[in-house]
């Protein structure tokens, strides 16, 4: 399974834009990118997902690399309830199953 | 939209004793997935149904683990002889056949179940 690198931690004022990096070096063309969160005593949520270009949803911004070694997740205000752990996962079209790492817990301070 | 259900929330078991937890995916869902997530750590997967049909397993999932989803809808999962180290939250997901392929469908994900082995 292609991996991910992601920091442990990131902290952000409320209000502020957030970008969450992730590092796929490994990633194959296959590959689509996944974004979850997991709020506290929550199940994950979806995010957004990509495969070559930039993508945008209600709740956020997903900016691809041009050589796709590397993603980041753009909140573009963070609110408090934004504060969770963020999973970056690669899925292969030919049906892997998730694998999540530890993801970014991130903290939104007021 | 109800969103995925899992029953119960929380059991406490002794060592030795069988488990059944029950999930309820979003009833137009075809997919259905179980994790196991253990504290600091992402998901883990377990198993993976399309309709009825069992279609993929992980190596996390011993002999004591078994998985059904009678008639495509509801899925169970089954721990005999429960040991300490199978205390985890147990995630079940589900999600629908995409135009896009199974890279790109959304899974949505039940609250869990919280298994503590005593």
């Amino acid at each position: 399974d292609a991996k991910t690198t992601q920091p442990n931690s990131m902290e952000s004022n409320e209000e502020e834009p957030v970008h969450l990096p992730c590092n796929h070096s490994t990633i194959s063309g296959t590959d689509y990118i996944h974004w979850y969160r997991q709020l506290p005593s929550q199940g994950p949520e979806y995010v957004i997902h990509g495969l070559t270009s930039n993508v945008n949803n209600r709740m956020a911004s997903l900016a691809i690399a041009e050589d796709r070694k590397s993603s980041t997740l753009i909140l573009h205000r963070a609110t408090l309830r934004d504060a969770a752990v963020y999973y970056c996962i690669l899925r292969s079209v030919y049906g892997q199953n998730f694998v999540f790492g530890p993801g970014t817990r991130l903290s939104v301070l007021p | 939209d109800t969103g995925v259900s899992q029953n119960p929330r929380h059991k406490i078991t002794k060592r030795g004793q069988n488990v059944t937890f029950r999930c309820d995916p979003i009833s137009e869902h075809n997919r259905l997935y179980w994790y196991r997530q253990t504290l600091g750590q992402g998901p883990e997967f377990l198993t993976y149904f399309q309709n009825e049909a069992q279609l993929e397993k992980s190596r996390l999932l011993s002999d004591r683990f078994s998985a059904e989803r009678p008639k495509g809808s509801f899925s169970t999962l089954e721990i005999q002889r429960t040991e300490q180290g199978d205390s985890a939250m147990y995630l079940c997901a589900s999600s629908r056949t995409g135009t896009g392929g199974r890279g790109t469908d959304t899974q949505y994900f039940g609250p869990g179940t919280r298994l503590t082995v005593l």
